[in-house]
């Protein structure tokens, strides 16, 4: 167990919706980060927050958009979903930006 | 692209055999780690390597790093069918503030 929780572990929904993925980083992490994982595209950064500011951006698509909370939890809002969008979507935290990060276990999305 | 590329892509061997996988990465680094993937769960971190260092152990693990290669290698001894899974190099750059991902390499050994 790593520590960081994600809500729900799995989600199902029709294109067009939108949904919004939580995440709990380890106790005393500051920065969390967002990854994609689908089978084509491999694991896929798209954003980091620091300490509730964005600190870094990936291949975030303008449909997604996160934040960092006071509490340090994260959330991932995807809007205007696509079949396209189907894939793992893990959260990890880490103690600030380059140490070892520790991955949830993800939230399976699928979109039909 | 990926700051981190692993080779082979995928990997096959038998139980009993070492398993050896490598990275290449583009530009300066501050440290280098290894993940494992099982499938459908989350990466979980194996061994960080400093720019520093040259080679690091931790049980059956032995990373080596090259900076004036810009590669590293994972080795696994004595393999397992538990073994079994995605391996991912991720690599530090200096003011970047986050870890880069690369592709991974996938271990299947057979029992």
């Amino acid at each position: 167990d790593s520590g960081v929780t994600q809500t729900p572990k799995h989600l199902i929904t029709a294109t067009g919706q939108r949904v919004t993925l939580r995440c709990s980083p380890r106790s005393g992490d500051l920065s969390v980060y967002w990854y994609q994982q689908s089978l084509d595209q491999g694991l896929q950064f798209l954003i980091q927050y620091y300490n509730g500011e964005e600190r870094a951006k990936g291949n975030i698509l303008e449909r997604f958009s996160a934040q960092q909370f006071p509490d340090l939890h994260s959330e991932l809002n995807l809007s205007s979903l696509e079949l396209g969008d189907s894939a793992l979507y893990f959260c990890a935290s880490s103690t600030s930006g380059q140490e070892t990060q520790y991955f949830g276990p993800g939230t399976r999305l699928l979109v039909l | 692209s990926q700051q981190g590329e692993e080779d082979p892509q995928a990997l096959s061997i038998q139980e009993g055999e070492n398993a050896t996988m490598n990275c290449s990465y583009k530009t300066s680094i501050n440290n280098l780690q290894w993940y494992r993937q099982n499938s459908g769960r989350g990466l979980v971190h194996l061994i960080l390597i400093r720019s520093n260092e040259r080679e690091k152990h931790s049980g059956r693990l032995r990373v080596t790093l090259d900076t004036s290669k810009k590669s590293s290698s994972l080795l696994i001894t004595a393999s397992r069918a538990a073994d079994t899974a995605s391996y991912f190099c991720a690599t530090d750059r200096f003011g970047a503030g986050k870890s880069t991902f690369g592709d991974g390499t996938t271990l299947t050994v057979k029992p």
